[in-house]
């Protein structure tokens, strides 16, 4: 069974600092992982890794993969209120037809001013 | 494009009580699935078809049915309601079922008491 572990589980921050949010898996036949941020509403996309040690960079946000470890970070720097969320990690396997995607329970992450 | 659409957007319902929830998509999307998110929990799939006139159970299908007649439409009904299915819904579509994106409906809140 895959399974995706997220730690912290909660955050809470002031505003400036940086974050390091981390997801760890373990996925029969992994194709790719992937991170999503949900305000009070549905997820919407961040990231999508597939290789090992390319950083995928958007504005104060970025993530990397490693695949030997099975682990991924995201960091966010000079963290604003508006980053105030729920951050989950998921893995995509490839086994079957299915492609399914197991989510992690996610990290909430407050930002205080 | 209206994207997912999910209705309705907030429910009470009692005990023993049946409904259905109503997912579409006008993307043309091949693949689509339902999730339930809990508190702490992330999210978790539920059902989910990789085209129309064929679906499959995911992690949580226990006391919900599907079907899939339509590349559009993909409803989710709840055959008894119990209060531990007191949840978050989101359907989500996807373009194939090789594709990494879910594009996930606004939600639906259901309370059961």
């Amino acid at each position: 069974e895959d399974k995706v572990v997220q730690s912290p589980l909660s955050l809470v921050v002031h505003e400036g600092d940086t974050v390091t949010l981390n997801c760890s898996y373990e996925v029969t036949n992994f194709r790719s992982l992937l991170w999503y941020k949900q305000e009070k509403k549905a997820p919407t996309f961040l990231f999508m890794l597939t290789s090992s040690g390319i950083e995928k960079k958007s504005g104060r946000l970025s993530s990397i993969l490693d695949k030997k470890e099975l682990f991924s970070i995201l960091n966010i720097t000079a963290t604003q209120t508006g980053d105030s969320a729920i951050y989950l990690c998921a893995v995509q396997n490839s086994g079957g037809s299915n492609y399914k995607l197991t989510f992690g329970k996610g990290t909430l992450l407050t930002v205080n001013p | 494009n209206a994207g997912v659409t999910q209705t309705p957007k907030f429910q009470v319902l009692k005990t023993g009580q049946s409904m259905t929830l109503q997912c579409a998509q006008d993307m043309n999307h091949e693949y689509m699935s339902w999730y339930r998110q809990d508190p702490g929990m992330g999210l978790r799939l539920i059902h989910y078809s990789v085209g129309a006139g064929i679906t499959d159970q995911g992690e949580v299908p226990n006391g919900y049915n599907v079907s899939r007649s339509t590349t559009e439409d993909f409803p989710l009904r709840l055959l008894s309601a119990a209060p531990s299915q007191t949840s978050v819904y989101f359907c989500a579509s996807t373009p194939d079922r090789s594709s990494y994106r879910r594009y996930f409906g606004p939600g639906t809140r259901l309370t059961v008491t």
